[in-house]
């Protein structure tokens, strides 16, 4: 496609549930990331991907949120056990590398709320 | 801890004058800059950028400035239209000599500016 893409855009979920949000980032493109922002808040990073590796976890905030990039294109992030303070905007973002220069593009998100 | 901040939550601006969105960082770490714009709806798109050994950076009618000494940079736009009316994201990154993908962005909390004709 043209841009990142996510799904999907809005979900609803139960307290104690599992959750997975796929990203299908720009056709070529080496390096992925995901970010985490909340209502009036800036993006927060949570990790990033060059091509399947798995570059930077640091920014998952417990051993509830994972993500993976098995074939070096789609990503999933799986949240396990969602709790109410999980419930944000979840955004996907890819580059062509990791070089200064390459730009950043953001897909439009993944609302989740958790109920 | 917030590395990053934007401490105007809002700027209003009437259209054809300059609008000034500030930024201020603590990292002394960083060595590259970004201004991303956000649409409702939509994802953050990137703006323009600037690397560490500059002071400044232009592209249109956007230019940014950096102070390093100070931890600060600023965006300019003119002269403004309504089209900018957006929110505004300053980003920061380590990209340097022992730093991290330069996609690892800390971001700050967004400024909206409204432009009005």
């Amino acid at each position: 496609g043209a841009g990142v893409s996510q799904s999907p855009r809005y979900k609803v979920t139960k307290r104690g549930q599992d959750v997975a949000l796929r990203c299908d980032p720009i056709s070529g493109h080496v390096s992925l990331y995901w970010y985490r922002q909340a209502l009036g808040q800036g993006p927060e990073f949570l990790t990033y991907f060059n091509y399947e590796a798995q570059q930077d976890k640091s920014g998952l905030p417990n051993d509830r949120f994972s993500a993976e990039r098995p074939e070096g294109s789609i990503s999933t992030l799986t949240i396990q056990r969602t709790e109410q303070r999980d419930s944000a905007m979840y955004r996907c973002a890819s580059s062509l590398g990791v070089d200064s220069g390459n730009t950043i593009y953001f897909g439009e998100g993944s609302w989740l709320t958790v109920v | 801890d917030q590395q990053v901040k934007q401490n105007s939550p809002s700027l209003s601006v009437q259209e054809g004058r300059i609008s000034i969105l500030n930024c201020d960082y603590t990292n002394s770490m960083f060595d590259y800059f970004l201004w991303y714009k956000k649409y409702p709806a939509e994802g953050p798109t990137f703006l323009i950028s600037i690397s560490s050994i500059k002071d400044k950076n232009e592209d249109g009618r956007f230019t940014v400035f950096l102070n390093k000494s100070a931890k600060h940079l600023s965006l300019h736009i003119v002269p403004s239209q309504p089209g900018d009316s957006a929110v505004y994201f300053c980003a920061a990154s380590v990209h340097g000599a022992g730093g991290t993908s330069y996609g690892k962005l800390t971001f700050g909390q967004g400024t909206i500016l409204t432009v009005h004709p």
